[in-house]
């Protein structure tokens, strides 16, 4: 069975300090990737994805970049925080082709101070 | 572009009562639709999922969606409300591409 797995579960960071989020995927080969973001109280903002190691795509301009050095890892830095990227992060993997549903990791709750 | 709407941020029902809770969606090709559930600082769990097999689909923990595309709907339903389906649902559109537009969400609260 395939698992997915976020780390830290919980970041408390200050304004300006740097961020790595790590998500790594388990069952499975070549999945693709999703970074959510998911503001207090609002749904999910998809923020990146990647269909292979290296390719990146960003769907939100902003203060984060992603990288996936490996097939089943996913990255989400930050090299100066703002206050408004406070949130809660979703890793989600999906097979290629399929039937297109997503499958989401436990999040990361990130406080910037 | 695809997209959803979720009628109701807040349902609130007794234990025991049915739930319903209201998806309409937007999408320029056949879409693939999704009900997650969210409990509280957790990731989102896949309740069920419609993919044109069927239009009647049923999930997990007694949930079920009906696809009708004449009302561009797919509502999510339960027969019989219990405490622990205290939480957040989304619904989901996909258009088979790297793009799940999801909705705001509703909180659905079981009274004892």
């Amino acid at each position: 069975s395939q698992t997915i797995h976020q780390w830290p579960a919980t970041l408390v960071q200050p304004v300006g300090s740097p961020l790595s989020l790590e998500c790594t995927v388990e069952g499975t080969s070549n999945p693709n990737l999703y970074w959510y973001r998911q503001a207090a109280g609002r749904g999910l903002q998809l923020l990146f994805y990647s269909v292979g190691i290296g390719q990146i795509s960003s769907e939100v301009p902003q203060n984060l970049s992603a990288s996936r050095p490996q097939d089943r890892q996913f990255i989400l830095s930050s090299k100066k925080l703002l206050l408004s990227d406070s949130g809660f992060y979703l890793c989600a993997w999906r097979r290629t082709g399929g039937t297109y549903e997503q499958y989401f990791g436990p999040g990361t709750r990130l406080t910037v101070t | 572009a695809q997209s959803v709407t979720q009628l109701g941020s807040h349902v609130s029902v007794s234990e025991g009562a049915l739930v319903l809770l209201r998806c309409n969606y937007s999408s320029s090709v056949p879409p693939y639709l999704f009900w997650y559930v969210q409990y509280p600082n957790q990731g989102l769990q896949l309740l069920l999922k419609y993919t044109s097999a069927a239009t009647l689909v049923k999930g997990i923990n007694g949930f079920e969606a009906e696809f009708k595309k004449s009302e561009t709907s797919f509502h999510l339903t339960k027969p019989s409300a219990h405490m622990s389906d205290a939480a957040e649902y989304f619904c989901a559109v996909s258009d088979g591409n790297n793009d799940m537009r999801f909705g705001a969400g509703t909180r659905l609260t079981v009274k004892p």
